[in-house]
């Protein structure tokens, strides 16, 4: 089965802060999201990469940025945390090629910002 | 823009059938898909519609009408485990991202 684990399942931190959320992936994927959820909106891409080293902005990229050095691991950072990145992140990994586009997802980080 | 609409709850009965619509309006449509999430977990792949039709999966079923920019998710057979909610999501062009609608959320009830 494939597996996608993030490194924390609850996470507070103050505002101003440098957050990393990491994800890791042990299926060989290609291609790998981020992805927050808040009641109401529905899941949004925040950025998304293709490859080691690539990335793409998705819809909400601003006041995030992320990191991918290896296939397997794929870091979301907020340079200084604010109360309105407080959410629920989701990581979600894909074969690049995939023919049912199936993309498999982390249990979530429940982000508090105070 | 990309928008997916889908009603925001329904409520069915044990043993019933349900059908959970969602009408799109992107443009470089591709596919659609469903996910399901249960409280407090992750969302998990239902099912993809890649071509107009319907495909089916044990209990679940999916539909996709290209000419209409619409899609369902049928459950039949409820079980009360089903209770959760559930995302049609757009692949755009033949990216790698998906467009999520903002989610279904299913009550079934004894």
């Amino acid at each position: 089965d494939v597996k996608v684990t993030q490194s924390s399942r609850y996470l507070v931190k103050r505002t101003g802060e440098k957050v990393f959320l990491e994800c890791v992936q042990d299926m060989d994927h290609e291609n790998m999201f981020w992805y927050r959820q808040d009641p109401g909106l529905g899941l949004r891409l925040i950025y998304f990469s293709y490859d080691v080293k690539m990335k793409e902005k998705g819809d909400i990229p601003e006041g995030y940025s992320v990191s991918r050095e290896k296939k397997e691991r794929f870091s979301l950072i907020l340079e200084s945390a604010s109360t309105n990145q407080t959410s629920m992140y989701l990581c979600a990994s894909r074969a690049s090629g995939s023919g049912t586009d199936t993309q498999y997802f982390g249990p979530g980080t429940r982000l508090t910002v105070l | 823009g990309q928008s997916l609409e889908q009603p925001s709850e329904v409520t069915a009965v044990e043993g019933a059938i349900v059908q959970i619509n969602c009408t799109y309006q992107t443009s470089g449509f591709y596919g659609l898909s469903w996910y399901q999430q249960h409280d407090g977990g992750a969302p998990t792949f239902l099912s993809y519609n890649g071509l107009d039709g319907l495909e089916e999966t044990g209990r679940f079923s999916s539909f996709l009408s290209r000419s209409d920019s619409y899609g369902y998710l049928l459950l039949q057979e409820l079980q009360m485990k089903d209770s959760a909610s559930y995302f049609c999501a757009a692949k755009i062009n033949s990216g790698y991202a998906l467009n999520f609608g903002k989610g279904t959320s299913l009550l079934v009830t004894p």
